[in-house]
């Protein structure tokens, strides 16, 4: 089966600009979780999307928004860029929801200028 | 608060050496506890969970509620064990987990 995708896999925007990273599951998979890792806070629960209905949601402010379609793929946006928002962007699949095994795709490197 | 703590950010040990990578956790309820791997240029990945009592790639880990722990071990380090490494819990609903900082683990050959 082929893994997690990401894309696009880097990314340099502005303050003030917008961004909306995507994330493909494993065929089969219906659950997608979003995380940030940065060095200082490490990884860090944004969202879980499951069957396109956010599940669960991480303590982040509402500039960042995901939602899911029927295909199980996922998007993630975020608004009004700051430059803390640099970071890598991790999306994770799996095949239930509650306490499954992780899968993680390569990440979305964020830059934020 | 959930909260998930790896006290050691990097470890060293020399190959054949024990290695034990510490994990302690604070949750309100019974969490299921993961130790998750990220190897140089790879993906993070699931290593165990303690629901399976699996021993992988030599690696165990015991939970203990009683001192809300999940300690990683291996009796004797090799070289390709040297990556970071992350202890993980999630409640019983939904795909909610948190992650602690991660240990980066050096084996010196």
């Amino acid at each position: 089966k082929a893994g997690v995708t990401q894309t696009p896999r880097y990314l340099i925007k502005t303050r003030g600009q917008q961004v909306t990273l995507s994330c493909s599951p494993i065929s089969g998979h219906r659950s997608v979780s979003w995380y940030q890792q940065t060095p200082g806070q490490g990884l860090q629960f944004l969202f879980e999307y499951f069957s396109e209905t956010q599940r669960n949601k991480g303590n982040f402010p509402g500039r960042f928004s995901g939602r899911q379609f029927s295909n199980s793929r996922s998007e993630m946006n975020v608004s009004t860029l700051e430059l803390g928002d640099s970071a890598l962007y991790l999306c994770a699949s799996s095949a239930r929801t509650g306490s499954d095994t992780q899968y993680f795709g390569p990440g979305t490197r964020l830059t934020v200028l | 608060a959930q909260r998930v703590t790896q006290p050691e950010k990097l470890l060293s040990v020399f190959k054949g050496a024990p290695v034990e990578l510490k994990c302690n956790y604070s949750y309100s309820g019974s969490p299921e506890l993961f130790w998750y791997v990220q190897y140089s240029r790879q993906r993070l990945q699931l290593l165990l969970r303690h629901i399976s009592r699996e021993s992988i790639k030599g690696f165990t880990a015991d939970l203990n509620k009683g001192e809300t722990s999940f300690h990683l071990k291996k009796p004797f380090a090799q070289e390709e064990d040297s990556a970071m490494y992350y202890c993980a819990l999630s409640g019983r609903t939904g795909n909610q987990f948190y992650f602690g900082t991660g240990t980066s683990l050096t084996v010196i050959p």
